[in-house]
């Protein structure tokens, strides 16, 4: 069946690092792929998304590059800020799926000064 | 540039109580749903709303009704609360298509004793 996988957290950062957040996916069809945030307290906000292969999704540093060889859609950001610290999820949507969203558990990012 | 709004903010009931959370959106979507919220669990969606006059279950529909009183509205019923039933409870509202993202409300937060 559809599904999503995020790596699990929480993942704990210094100030200025490196981020990745892996998604990988499982689809029959074509899906749109999509990362959203939720900080402490929120709704849950999109933060970047996909339609096609090769498409690359940035928003507010943060970037996602579809791959359909990998099915994947990985969420980078060069150098985070302690304000990133929220949980982020990984999602997908197609017409095969009746458009309901196949999510992610979410991965809780902790980002320390 | 209200989006999404959902009422009450918390509540808390007794077993065996019943209440409605109110959903509102103001950005003329066909789709609309209700997700609910627990630690460690991700999103789980309860019913949704393809189009106005049309309402399907989700992954955990059991406990709950809805109604889809026009295109803006779609609210969520408790009949009998039951402590499994506490929770942060999300509405969201979208476009039917792959490419829409879901708007989220910020959420009701809801203790059953």
């Amino acid at each position: 069946g559809n599904s999503v996988t995020q790596m699990e957290g929480p993942v704990t950062l210094s100030e200025e690092a490196f981020l990745t957040i892996n998604c990988t996916y499982t689809a029959t069809g074509y899906p749109s792929l999509f990362w959203y945030v939720q900080y402490p307290g929120e709704g849950l906000q999109l933060l970047l998304k996909a339609t096609k292969a090769d498409d690359k999704g940035s928003n507010k540093g943060f970037e996602a590059t579809y791959r359909k060889e990998t099915t994947s859609f990985h969420l980078e950001k060069g150098s985070v800020q302690v304000s990133d610290s929220a949980v982020y999820f990984c999602a997908l949507r197609f017409e095969d799926s009746n458009y309901q969203l196949i999510w992610g558990a979410g991965t809780k990012l902790i980002i320390k000064p | 540039n209200a989006g999404v709004t959902q009422t009450p903010k918390f509540q808390v009931l007794k077993t065996g109580q019943s209440m409605t959370l109110q959903c509102a959106q103001d950005m003329n979507h066909n789709s609309m749903y209700w997700y609910r919220q627990d630690p460690g669990m991700g999103l789980r969606l309860i019913y949704y709303s393809a189009s106005e006059g049309t309402t399907d279950k989700g992954e955990v529909p059991n406990g709950y009704n809805v109604s889809r009183l026009n295109k803006r509205e779609f609210s969520l019923r408790l009949e009998s609360a039951a402590p499994s039933q506490t929770s942060v409870y999300f509405c969201a509202s979208s476009n039917r298509d792959s490419n829409s993202p879901l708007h989220f409300g910020n959420g009701t937060r809801l203790t059953v004793t």
